[in-house]
């Protein structure tokens, strides 16, 4: 089942609102989650690397006023698109990154949140 | 700046036959090597996970690793209609990936013919 959830799964706001994107890691803690972006028909780009009590790393080209990333906890990051316009809609995924391996792999995706901004 | 190619098809298989997706990465100090696969509309979901040189198989997926070609591919044998799908090849410069996220390629779109 899901090790990461992600909240909401669909969104559509009003062009100059605020729009925030839960992702929780389900039953590991998570001392760093990544916040990707994928336009239609493009790969998933990195924004930023959340870790636990710190601030976020950007990317270059990544805006961190406009996208504001929170990690407060091990097991909740927060993806906070500011004043949103259209060209922000996006499929946005985060993933967490496990403290232990599990099955090899270390690393677990989010389902994803489509950002409609109109 | 990390670039991960892959050729975007799409790329159209019989069913029952071998599909065959390659991957080259430009950053030479990338460990991690990774095949998501993703259907439309849903976030990806990991294939396989290879961190040295040779192949690795799990199942009907084979992956393989050449570090000095900078090249990693994934084979699909006796594809099946439900593999249809964007496959992923990611990179990462740690262990695992772990550290610093991963660089993901555009994509390969495969379709399996019934």
């Amino acid at each position: 089942g899901a090790v990461v959830s992600q909240h909401p799964s669909r969104v559509i706001c009003k062009s100059g609102t605020s729009v925030k994107i839960e992702c929780r890691s389900l039953d590991f803690q998570a001392t760093t989650m990544f916040w990707y972006r994928q336009f239609p028909k493009q790969s998933l780009m990195l924004m930023a690397t959340s870790n636990e009590g710190s601030k976020a790393t950007y990317e270059q080209g990544v805006e961190k006023d406009k996208f504001l990333i929170n990690h407060a906890s091990l097991t909740l990051s927060t993806l906070t698109v500011t004043s949103a316009h259209p060209e922000d809609s996006s499929f946005y995924i985060c993933s967490a990154r496990a403290l232990r391996n599990r099955s090899g792999n270390t690393i677990y995706f989010g389902e994803g949140s489509w950002l409609t901004v109109v | 700046q990390k670039e991960v190619e892959q050729n975007s098809g799409p790329l159209s298989v019989p069913e029952g036959a071998i599909a065959s997706l390659n991957c080259t990465y430009s950053d030479r100090v990338s460990q991690s090597f990774f095949w998501y696969r993703q259907y439309s509309g849903k976030s990806p979901e990991l294939i396989m996970s290879i961190y040295s040189n040779g192949d690795k198989e799990d199942g009907r997926f084979t992956a393989q690793l050449n570090k000095a070609s900078q090249y990693v591919s994934l084979l699909i044998r006796d594809s099946q209609p439900s593999d249809s799908a964007t496959y992923l090849c990611a990179v990462a410069s740690s262990p695992g990936g772990g550290a610093d996220g991963l660089t993901f390629g555009k994509g390969t779109h495969l379709i399996i013919q019934p």
